[in-house]
C-alpha cells in the first residue's frame, strides 16, 4: 500500500520560500507511470494543481501557469521523496498543501495535507 | 487554464439519483479520456471515485458512475445516501501537459 507522508512548516513569512518534502512508502519516487504531484486547496480557488515531477529515462517536470515563475518540485531518489520550493510567497499562497501519486492522470494517493499560513 | 465548470451545489433525497457536470473546453474535458473525479468530506482528503471517465477504483461503490460526451463530464450518483453528502470535484488534463480542477459541487443529501 503507498503511503505519502508530509514534512514542513506551517508558517511562512511574506516574501519568503516555501518548503515541504513528501515521503514516499510502498513505491519508488523513479517508478516509470507515476507522476508525484504537488497540489493546493484554498477556500478562494478550491482545489488547484500545481506541478509534477516524473521519471521516463530521464527526469521531466510540469508546472501549472499560475506559480510557473516561482515553482520548482524535485526528486530525491536516495531519500525517496519529493519536494516543493514555492518562492516569493505571498498570503494569497495561504492554503492547504497537498502531494499526491498520479496514475493515468488520477490522484488514488495523497499525503495528510500541511496547512500552510503566509503571514508575517 | 481555467478552471472546470461545476455547479456550485445539488441536492436530492435519499434513494434518489443525481448528477454533476464539469464543463471544460476541446483543450481538456473534450481532448482526453482523463478526466476523475473525486469526494470530499469536510476536514478530510480527498477520495479517488472515478478515474478515465468512467473506471471505479477498488473498493468504491457501483452506486458512483461516470460518462463524458463532448466538453461536458457528468458523475451520476443512484440510490443517494446520507454518506453521500461531500464535496464533489472533477479533473482533467490539458493540453499543456498540465492538470485542471472543476470548481467544486456541494451535495446536499435532504
Amino acid at each position: 500500500q503507498v503511503q505519502l507522508q508530509q514534512s514542513g512548516p506551517g508558517l511562512v513569512k511574506p516574501s519568503q520560500t516555501l518548503s515541504l518534502t513528501c515521503t514516499i512508502s510502498g513505491d519508488s519516487v523513479s517508478s516509470n507511470s507515476v507522476a508525484w504531484t504537488w497540489i493546493r486547496q484554498s477556500p478562494s480557488r478550491g482545489l488547484e494543481w500545481l506541478g509534477r515531477t516524473y521519471y521516463k529515462s530521464r527526469w521531466y517536470n510540469d508546472y501549472a501557469v499560475s506559480v510557473k515563475s516561482r515553482i520548482i518540485i524535485n526528486p530525491d531518489t536516495s531519500k525517496n521523496q519529493f519536494s516543493l520550493q514555492l518562492n516569493s510567497v505571498t498570503p494569497e499562497d495561504t492554503a492547504v498543501y497537498y502531494c499526491a501519486r498520479a496514475t493515468v492522470n488520477a490522484f488514488a494517493f495523497w499525503g495528510q495535507g500541511t496547512l500552510v499560513t503566509v503571514s508575517s | 487554464q481555467s478552471a472546470l465548470t461545476q455547479p456550485a451545489s445539488v441536492s436530492g433525497s435519499p434513494g434518489q439519483s443525481i448528477t454533476i457536470s464539469c464543463t471544460g473546453t476541446s483543450s481538456d474535458v473534450g481532448a482526453y479520456n482523463y478526466v476523475s473525479w473525486y469526494q470530499q468530506h469536510p476536514g478530510k482528503v480527498p477520495k479517488l471515485m472515478i478515474y478515465e471517465v468512467s473506471n471505479r477504483p477498488s473498493g468504491v461503490s457501483n452506486r458512483f458512475s461516470g460518462s463524458k460526451s463532448g466538453n461536458t463530464a457528468s458523475l451520476t450518483i443512484s440510490g443517494l445516501q446520507a454518506e453521500d453528502e461531500a464535496d464533489y470535484y472533477c479533473s482533467s488534463c490539458t493540453s499543456s501537459s498540465t492538470l485542471v480542477f472543476g470548481g467544486g459541487t456541494k451535495l446536499t443529501v435532504l
